[in-house]
């Protein structure tokens, strides 16, 4: 079975310009959560999908969106980039109701 | 909102040895508790789980407990290897969906 894979692996950007990044959960699995991971402050979660609905969200400014569609595969979006942004965004797949997290390579952002 | 800490932040240990990590969370209020392992530049490897209505959980060499009560969970290893040189992070689950509160994380280098 294959794992979570998260696309592109490495993205450099520059302040005040969007990304997308690309999230495949493990086949059967219906909930994607998003996490970011920075020196300073750790792992962090931002949101939570489940059947196309974010279900749960974090502290993060309306900057930073998400979807999931109906193939469970989830999108985040960041505009308007800062310096800050820099930071390894994971995702995680599980099969259902606060499961196992089995968690993507990761996407490494770095925003000059 | 929950705070999740581990000490010690680093941990270097002989080839052989058994060794203790520790997590302690703010609020008692958990709906699981997860232990992952990271290694450098890669995602997160759940390593155990364990549900709020459980004390603890073993594969293989690790053992890990939780206590609601005290706020506390623990991760033992037996025998340490070179290969569990890793950073060690433990994330406690809210009563709904998928949100994790991770932890700052445990630096684990085993010595040969």
């Amino acid at each position: 079975k294959a794992g979570v894979t998260q696309t592109p692996r490495y993205l450099i950007k520059t302040r005040g310009q969007q990304v997308t990044l690309s999230c495949s959960p493990i086949s059967g699995h219906r909930s994607v959560s998003w996490y970011q991971q920075t020196p300073g402050q750790g792992l962090q979660f931002l949101f939570e999908y489940f059947s196309e609905t974010q279900r749960n969200k974090g502290n993060f400014p309306g900057r930073f969106s998400g979807r999931q569609f109906s193939n469970s595969r989830s999108e985040m979006n960041v505009s308007t980039l800062e310096l800050g942004d820099s930071a390894l965004y994971l995702c995680a797949s599980s099969s259902g109701h606060t499961d196992t997290q089995y968690f993507g390579p990761g996407t490494r952002l770095t925003v000059l | 909102k929950q705070e999740v800490t581990q000490i010690p932040a680093a941990l270097s240990v002989p080839e052989g040895e058994n060794l203790v990590l520790n997590c302690s969370f703010t609020d008692s209020a958990i709906y699981n508790l997860q232990w992952f392992r990271q290694d450098p530049g890669k995602g997160l490897t759940s390593l155990l789980l364990i549900q709020s209505s459980q004390r603890e959980q073993t594969s293989g060499r690790l053992n890990a407990s939780l206590d609601k009560s005290s706020g506390r969970s623990t991760l033992y290893i037996a025998a340490s290897q070179p290969g569990d040189s890793a950073t060690y992070l433990c994330a406690v689950g809210k009563n709904t969906g998928n949100q994790f509160y991770f932890g700052t994380g445990t630096s684990l280098t085993v010595i040969p």
